[in-house]
C-alpha cells in the first residue's frame, strides 16, 4: 500500500462545476499538506499549503485537512478550462522531517 | 525574476552515455532536490542537498550522481548504470528545513 493514495482520474467536469480532489494517507505523523498543480510537460506549481487540520481558502481554491480520517481535499469553485491539469498532493512531517511524500496525481479536465 | 531554471528542456542520448542535467536557482534557497516523474506516477526523490558540499540519497539514487559546489547549482548526472533513464526530471528548492518546495520546468530525457 502506498503511503499517499490519490485517484488518478481523469476527472471530467463541465465549466463552472465545483471540483473535489482528494488524497488519503497512512502516516499519522504528517503535519504539512500541500497541493501542487502541474500542467502538461511543465513543473509542478505550489497551489496551497496547510499546516495540521482545518481549512484554508485562497480565491476559488479551498484546502481541507482531516487528520483524524487521514484525508485531505482540494475544492475548486467555478472551475475553468484553465484549471485542466494534474493535481498532486504532497505531505511531510514526523520521521520524514521536511521531505515530501507525493500522491500519484489526479488529472482534471474542465470542459467548456 | 526569481526562480529555478533547468536546461535543456529536452535531451536525447544513446544508451551507455552519461548525461548531465542542469539546475540553477536564484531564490537564495539552501536546499535543493532532484525528482523523477514517470507517466501516471508521482514524484520520486533521487537526491537532495540541504547545504553546499553535502547531499544525501533519496529513494531511487542508484544510477545517478550529483554535486553541490555552489548554493545556486545542483547538477544531476544520469549514468549508464541507470537501467531505465527515460523520464521527466524535476529540480526543486526550498528554504532550509522548509516544507514548501518550488519546482523548475523540468527536463525530459529520452535514452534510446
Amino acid at each position: 500500500q502506498k503511503e499517499v493514495e490519490q485517484d488518478p482520474g481523469p476527472l471530467s467536469v463541465p465549466e463552472g462545476a465545483i471540483v473535489s480532489l482528494n488524497c488519503t494517507y497512512s502516516n499519522s505523523a504528517f503535519q504539512y499538506f500541500m497541493w501542487y498543480r502541474q500542467y502538461s510537460r511543465k513543473g509542478p506549481e505550489l497551489l496551497m499549503y496547510t499546516y495540521s487540520s482545518g481549512n484554508k481558502e485562497d480565491g476559488r481554491f479551498t484546502a481541507q485537512v482531516d487528520k483524524s480520517s487521514k484525508y485531505i481535499s482540494l475544492f475548486i469553485r467555478d472551475s475553468q478550462p484553465s484549471d485542466s491539469a494534474t493535481y498532486l498532493c504532497a505531505m511531510s512531517g514526523g520521521n520524514a522531517g521536511n521531505m515530501l511524500t507525493f500522491g500519484g496525481g489526479t488529472r482534471l479536465m474542465v470542459k467548456p | 525574476d526569481g526562480g529555478i531554471t533547468q536546461s535543456p528542456k529536452y535531451l536525447f542520448r544513446k544508451e551507455g552515455q552519461n548525461v548531465t542535467l542542469s539546475c540553477e536557482q536564484n531564490l537564495n534557497h539552501d536546499a535543493m532536490y532532484w525528482y523523477r516523474q514517470d507517466p501516471g506516477q508521482g514524484l520520486r526523490l533521487i537526491y537532495y542537498s540541504q547545504i553546499v558540499n553535502d547531499f544525501q540519497k533519496g529513494d531511487i539514487a542508484e544510477g545517478y550522481s550529483v554535486s553541490r559546489e555552489k548554493k545556486e547549482s545542483f547538477p544531476l548526472t544520469v549514468t549508464s548504470a541507470q537501467k531505465n533513464p527515460t523520464a521527466f526530471y524535476l529540480c526543486a528548492s526550498s528554504l532550509a528545513g522548509g516544507e514548501e518546495q518550488y519546482f523548475g520546468p523540468g527536463t525530459r530525457l529520452t535514452v534510446t
